[in-house]
């Protein structure tokens, strides 16, 4: 079956542009994370959505905002990008989230890379 | 807060040497493990996952890593790499009833032929 699709690949952004970023879970899962990754704070935990609604937030500021339709699929928005914000965008789906079933494996996207300039 | 520390942050290895990779996390009872690998511009791919049961468990690639309650552990081990194998590693703990895995700061893994 198909893996976690995320779209676009590569997206270059100016300064105090906002950006959208999707992603497309595996069929049937309806869990939908999303991680930033930078060589200098690794991987760090954006938000996850289950049924349309935000059940987690890391610690990013409120530029940070996502959704999820009915579809399971998934959009995260960047609003006033900075420089900072360059990264490796990446989204993981499941089958449910981790409380509800428990054990549930995460599948990852090959993410989307934005720079900002 | 739940958190992993990975101790290596670079790796260099010959061929068919052998591989630990350290990794402890800070919170202690019931945890779910798991390391995941990333070669270069691909995907982050599970290796390996600790739910409950035998403290050692084996994944893909010959990979294995064994869960040591006491130590906070989980290290990840392969007996003999392969060239292949090079690819930053990561340990991740799942952060209670939410679907958030904390990652560690990754160890990249350079092999040699």
């Amino acid at each position: 079956k198909a893996g976690v699709t995320q779209t676009p690949r590569y997206l270059i952004k100016t300064r105090g542009q906002q950006v959208t970023l999707s992603c497309s879970p595996i069929s049937g899962h309806r869990s939908v994370s999303w991680y930033q990754q930078t060589p200098g704070q690794g991987l760090q935990f954006l938000f996850e959505y289950f049924s349309e609604t935000q059940r987690n937030k890391g610690n990013f500021p409120g530029r940070f905002s996502g959704r999820q339709f009915s579809n399971s699929r998934s959009e995260m928005n960047v609003s006033t990008l900075e420089l900072g914000d360059s990264a490796l965008y990446l989204c993981a789906s499941s089958l449910m989230p981790g409380g509800i079933v428990g054990n549930t494996e995460a599948f990852f996207g090959q993410g989307t890379r934005l720079t900002v300039v | 807060a739940q958190s992993v520390s990975q101790h290596n942050h670079h790796v260099i290895l010959s061929e068919a040497a052998s591989l630990e990779l350290g990794c402890n996390y800070s919170y202690g009872g019931t945890v779910n493990l798991f390391w995941y690998v990333q070669y270069p511009g691909q995907h982050l791919q599970l290796l390996l996952k600790y739910f409950s049961g035998d403290p050692l468990v084996k994944g893909i690639k010959g990979f294995e890593a064994e869960f040591i309650k006491s130590k906070f552990s989980f290290n990840l081990r392969k007996p003999s790499v392969q060239w292949s194998d090079t690819a930053e590693y990561f340990c991740a703990v799942l952060d209670g009833g939410y679907n958030k895995l904390i990652f560690g700061a990754g160890t990249r893994l350079a092999v040699h032929p």
